[in-house]
C-alpha cells in the first residue's frame, strides 16, 4: 500500500473558506515537508517541520510523528491558493516519500 | 539568493531516441535529485547524487543514466523514449542527504510521439 497517503485527493472550496489537508503515513516519518505544485508546474516548498507546528501567513501545519500523520490547514482560501498540494516523508534512510498529491481548486 | 534551472523547459522526442535533461544549481548544494511526476501522481526518485562524479539509483533508475559532472550540474539521459510517454521531470537540490530542505527547479516537460 502506499506509504504516505494524501487526503482527499480532490478539493473544491469556495474563496474565503477554510479547509485542511491530511497525510498519513504508514513509515517511522522524520521530518515532513508540504510542497505546492502552481497551475504552471512550478514546485515551492511550503513547509519543511521536525514533529510540531508551524504557521505561515495563512496556512499552518502541524506532524505529530507519534500518530503518524500531518496535516495543512489552509484559512481564508484565495483563488491563488489552488494547485496540487504535495506532502512528503522523509524516511530513516533520508529519502523522500512522496504522497499523490490532493487538488485544490479555489472557486471565487 | 540562489536558482535551479532546468533545460530544456519543453522537450519533444521520437520513440527510441535518447534525450539529456540538465540541471544548474548555485545553492552550493552538496545533493542533487531527478524526479519523475506522471499526470496526477507523486513523484518518484529516478537518481541522486550526493557529491561531483557520485550516482545513486532511485526507486524509477531502468531506463534513465546520470552524469554529476560537477558540483553545480547533474544531467539527466532518457536512454530510449518511449512512444506516447509524457511526463514531467523535475530536478531539486539540498544542502546534504540529511537535510533534505529541498529547492525545485521548474521541471522539464517530455512528450514523445
Amino acid at each position: 500500500g502506499d506509504k504516505v497517503k494524501q487526503s482527499p485527493s480532490a478539493l473544491s472550496l469556495q474563496e474565503g473558506t477554510n479547509s485542511a489537508l491530511r497525510c498519513n503515513f504508514s513509515i517511522a516519518a522524520t521530518t515532513v515537508q508540504w510542497f505546492l505544485q502552481n497551475p504552471r508546474g512550478s514546485l515551492i516548498n511550503l513547509f519543511y517541520l521536525v514533529p510540531g507546528t508551524k504557521e505561515n501567513g495563512r496556512l499552518k501545519s502541524a506532524f505529530d510523528s507519534k500518530e503518524s500523520y500531518s496535516t495543512l490547514h489552509i484559512r481564508d482560501a484565495q483563488l491563488e491558493d489552488s494547485g496540487t498540494y504535495f506532502c512528503a516523508a522523509e524516511d530513516s534512510n533520508y529519502q523522500l516519500i512522496w504522497g499523490s498529491g490532493t487538488k485544490l481548486i479555489i472557486k471565487p | 539568493g540562489g536558482i535551479i534551472t532546468q533545460t530544456p523547459k519543453f522537450l519533444i522526442g521520437q520513440e527510441g531516441q535518447k534525450l539529456t535533461l540538465k540541471c544548474q544549481q548555485n545553492f552550493n548544494h552538496d545533493t542533487m535529485y531527478w524526479y519523475r511526476q506522471d499526470s496526477g501522481k507523486g513523484l518518484r526518485l529516478i537518481y541522486y547524487s550526493i557529491t561531483e562524479n557520485d550516482l545513486q539509483k532511485g526507486d524509477l533508475s531502468e531506463g534513465y543514466d546520470a552524469s554529476r559532472e560537477k558540483k553545480s550540474s547533474f544531467s539527466l539521459t532518457v536512454t530510449s523514449a518511449q512512444k506516447n510517454e509524457m511526463a514531467v521531470f523535475l530536478c531539486a537540490s539540498s544542502i546534504s542527504t540529511t537535510n533534505s530542505d529541498y529547492t525545485f527547479g521548474s521541471g522539464t516537460r517530455l512528450l514523445v510521439i
